[in-house]
């Protein structure tokens, strides 16, 4: 069975500071893909990267980037030079590879808060 | 841009009442599927739909039932909604055939007194 975890629950920073998610994931599958979304106070889930498990190449958009490190099972999620419109709350997720119904599973979430 | 969308924001039921949640997408996916999102426990699935009349349960079938008669219409049933139904549930659709990326619709907030 699959398994994220997101150890930090809620991080709350100073508008400009860059801010680190971290997401640690168990699989027994070898091919694999990781998400992150965003969901903001209006409550949608918002996509934001799909990362399969062949592709460890870092990936930098804008003032979001993300580190894949299969070597630790590591997803991680930095926003750089964090804004108030960053406050929300990110889902780190993962499903495999299947060829229907591809179920995603989802970690608890860490809410951040980007005070002004 | 993928489009989920859903028939209410908001929902007031009381105990006892079938409860119908809608879900379309216009994107022409192949899977569906409900979640429901409760504080401290994340996102879980509740039942997905791979195709038209197919459907298998999620991680916590119990006291839902869904239906999917097009393509792109899913629909989620509480037979007898109770109270420890009240959630938000969310619904999305992904392409299917290898493309996993699941897009949401906004949510639908339950209230069952």
């Amino acid at each position: 069975a699959q398994k994220v975890t997101q150890a930090q629950t809620e991080i709350s920073v100073v508008e400009k500071e860059d801010v680190t998610l971290d997401c640690v994931y168990e699989t027994r599958d070898t091919t694999y893909y990781l998400f992150w979304y965003k969901q903001p106070p209006s409550g949608e889930l918002v996509f934001l990267i799909r990362r399969n498990s062949f592709d460890e190449q870092n990936e930098i958009s804008g003032r979001y980037s993300w580190n894949f490190q299969k070597s630790t099972s590591s997803f991680n999620f930095t926003i750089t030079a964090s804004q108030v419109v960053d406050s929300a709350v990110y889902f780190c997720a993962m499903s495999e590879a299947k060829a229907a119904g591809n179920k995603l599973t989802f970690g608890g979430g860490t809410r951040v808060l980007v005070k002004p | 841009d993928v489009k989920v969308t859903q028939s209410s924001r908001y929902l007031v039921k009381r105990t006892g009442e079938k409860v119908f949640l809608e879900c379309v997408q216009d994107m022409d996916h192949e899977n569906m599927f409900w979640y429901r999102q409760d504080p401290g426990l994340g996102l879980r699935l509740i039942y997905f739909s791979y195709d038209v009349k197919m459907k298998e349960k999620g991680d916590i079938p119990e006291g839902y039932s869904v239906s999917r008669e097009k393509k792109e219409r899913f629909s989620l049933i509480l037979e007898s909604a109770s109270t420890n139904q009240t959630s938000m549930y969310l619904c999305a659709s992904s392409l299917g055939q290898g493309q996993e990326t699941q897009y949401f619709g906004p949510g639908t907030r339950l209230l069952v007194l």
